[in-house]
């Protein structure tokens, strides 16, 4: 059974700083991985998603990068702002067209301090 | 455009009442979700739907929860007799059939409460 796990559960920076957030998975046979962000009252916006043939992709200021082998992901945030405070959650999907098979983590909240 | 909306946005009651929650998708979505997110957890698959075909109930924890879905749109997801561990936010999301990657696209959510 594929296990989501994200480290850590809460973080707290200044603004300016770059960070990184990582999520694990248990199970490396994944079709892709996919990074969402949470506001509070808020449904999950959809970030980055990678496919496994993949290694990174990037968007303005976020790179994510997926190591299937190791089952690791990183979130790579440049520069951060107060505006980036949210919490992170990472999802696995295992096949490309079992809609009910994606596996979340718990996620990471973030707080950007100005 | 509209997204995936749902209602009522809270919901506070009494132990062993029932619950109806709604999710209207996006317009045109064939495929619909339902997920409960538990305190520091994430989020659990409930139910999905795609278009006319019987819906996977694989993930509901109990005979208690029920959804239907009429008319290929609007959903409603149904607790009986609430329990406290009911308590949780419960994502609804949709998703267009033909998607290559079948990106998930979510609702507010619905924070639930049983006292």
């Amino acid at each position: 059974k594929q296990e989501v796990t994200q480290i850590p559960a809460a973080l707290s920076v200044p603004e300016g700083e770059n960070l990184v957030l990582n999520c694990s998975f248990t199970d490396s046979a994944i079709y892709n991985l996919q990074w969402f962000r949470q506001d509070p009252g808020k449904g999950l916006t959809s970030l980055l998603l990678i496919q496994s043939s993949q290694r990174e992709q990037t968007s303005g200021r976020l790179n994510a990068s997926l190591d299937k082998s190791s089952g690791r992901s990183t979130l790579y945030i440049a520069a951060s702002q107060p505006g980036d405070s949210a919490t992170y959650l990472c999802a696995v999907r295992r096949e490309a067209y079992n809609n009910n098979d994606m596996r979340f983590g718990a996620g990471t909240r973030l707080t950007v301090k100005p | 455009g509209a997204g995936v909306s749902q209602s009522p946005s809270n919901k506070v009651t009494e132990k062993g009442k029932d619950v109806e929650l709604r999710c209207d998708p996006i317009s045109g979505h064939t495929a619909l979700y339902w997920y409960r997110q538990s305190l520091g957890q994430g989020l659990e698959f409930l139910i999905y739907f795609q278009g006319n075909s019987a819906p996977d109930k694989s993930g509901l924890p109990s005979d208690r929860f029920s959804a239907e879905r009429t008319g290929g749109s609007v959903s409603t997801l149904t607790i009986q007799r609430t329990q406290q561990e009911d308590s949780a936010v419960y994502l609804c999301a949709s998703s267009p059939y033909a998607s290559s990657y079948n990106e998930q696209f979510f609702g507010p959510g619905t924070r639930l409460t049983v006292l």
